[in-house]
């Protein structure tokens, strides 16, 4: 059973820190989606990765994909409170069509 | 931008009673999924769709669900005979080519039973 570990699960911070969130598992991935979920709605898709080694910036957001393809992270500098959400990653694997989801990153920024 | 739409937003049905939810996928997309979010837990993979069949199942996906795309537009998952531990968020998602393409997800139908 492929698990995705995501840590920490709720982060407060203020306004203008820098964070990061982690994605971890045993599991090796063909690709590493994030997402954002806000209350009420589905989750969006921010990014997906799909090379080992593999960094991709998003304004203020960078992701990266493990060498080994077993975790991911998400940095934000200078959070706003507008980057307050749930954010999930989620691994995909070759040969199959599920998406397996951590269990999401709480995330609060306080003005 | 195109979207895609659940239907009902909350559906609340008492145990052992049919459920149908609902889902219009984004028009040229290829494969349908659908998903679960019981409160407090994880999004689970329920089953997939392409070509007009099942493409892959979780072990959760058991004989009480089914999928269907009876016409062109929309993709329902039935639950014949519901039972309190399905109250959860059900989430409809599309995507053109697969899991490494990007899912678009829609804003779930919240199931309650009672």
């Amino acid at each position: 059973t492929q698990l995705l570990e995501q840590s920490p699960q709720f982060l407060s911070i203020q306004e203008g820190e820098n964070l990061t969130v982690y994605c971890n598992s045993s599991s090796v991935f063909s690709s590493l989606q994030w997402y954002r979920q806000e209350p009420g709605e589905g989750p969006v898709l921010l990014v997906t990765v799909v090379t080992g080694g593999e960094v991709k910036k998003l304004k203020r957001l960078t992701f990266q994909f493990g060498d080994a393809r077993k975790d991911s992270s998400l940095h934000i500098t200078a959070a706003q409170p507008g980057d307050t959400g749930l954010y999930l990653c989620a691994g995909g694997m070759w040969g199959a069509q599920k998406l397996v989801f951590g269990q999401g990153t709480r995330l609060t920024i306080n003005p | 931008e195109p979207e895609v739409t659940q239907t009902p937003s909350h559906q609340v049905t008492q145990m052992g009673q049919e459920v149908i939810l609902r889902c219009v996928p984004i028009s040229n997309h290829l494969y349908f999924y659908w998903y679960r979010q019981i409160l407090g837990q994880k999004v689970e993979f329920l089953v997939s769709f392409y070509n007009n069949e099942i493409s892959e199942k979780s072990e959760i996906f058991d004989d009480q669900f089914s999928v269907e795309r009876p016409d062109g537009s929309n993709f329902t998952l039935k639950i014949r005979s519901t039972k309190l531990e399905d109250s959860a968020m059900y989430f409809c998602a599309s995507s053109g080519q697969g899991a490494d393409s990007p899912l678009h997800f829609g804003n779930g139908t919240r199931l309650t039973v009672t």
